[in-house]
């Protein structure tokens, strides 16, 4: 079945570092969400990428979707404090529209 | 309400008991999804309702594991004769129909300990 791997399963940086994430499908993707969870709380959407080669910007992340839609990256710049958590990638499971095959994700801490 | 409710928030239960965690989802929302994240590990999918339509209860475990949902509203996930490999957190999220726009949102979770 299909599978979306993530690297690095841990980052820990110091604050005003950058930090990236890296997420492989096994299959093409019709698209890609990338979802926050912070220590103890629940996973929050962030943004989805569509197109390939796809690149969206909230303040300090920046995500990329590849060209051939298999891989997509996170990147944080300058990481805060506020940054630590657990980011995971998914992408539709099995040409559904519904169902989202997660990533392990990559925890992220931030030395103050 | 202002987002997906679920309860109990924790649940400890003995081996071989049963349990009965409950979700509240956005309303409007008619998609809804129940997620398992064991300790440290990744979101792994349970089933899927959208509507009255039939649900998608490809991820469900093991015939110990059902779900329930009244149109669009509530719905339950029940596990019968709990084992202490189901203690995880249950996460169940809500979405519009497309939920590849705007994503899934979450509930905060039930963690659940099968002593």
């Amino acid at each position: 079945g299909q599978q979306v791997m993530q690297i690095p399963q841990y980052q820990h940086v110091q604050e005003g570092e950058d930090f990236t994430t890296y997420c492989n499908s096994s299959t093409t993707l019709s698209n890609i969400q990338w979802y926050k969870q912070r220590p103890g709380g629940h996973p929050v959407f962030l943004i989805q990428l569509v197109k390939s080669g796809e690149v969206k910007k909230q303040k300090r992340l920046t995500f990329q979707f590849g060209e051939a839609k298999k891989n997509s990256s996170l990147h944080i710049t300058a990481t805060q404090t506020t940054d630590v958590g657990t980011y995971f990638c998914a992408g539709p499971s099995g040409g559904s529209n519904y169902k989202l095959t997660f990533g392990k994700g990559t925890l992220l801490t931030v030395n103050p | 309400g202002a987002g997906v409710s679920q309860s109990p928030s924790n649940k400890v239960t003995e081996k071989g008991k049963d349990v009965e965690l409950r979700c509240d989802p956005i309303s409007g929302h008619t998609a809804l999804y129940w997620y398992r994240q064991r300790l440290g590990q990744g979101l792994e999918f349970l089933i899927y309702f959208q509507g009255n339509s039939a649900p998608d209860k490809s991820g469900l475990p093991s015939d110990r594991f059902s779900a329930e949902r009244t149109g669009e509203s509530v719905s339950t996930l029940t596990i019968q004769r709990t084992q202490q490999e189901d203690s995880a957190v249950y996460l169940c999220a809500s979405s519009t129909r497309d939920s590849l726009k705007y994503g899934y949102t979450f509930g905060s979770g039930t963690r659940l300990t099968v002593v």
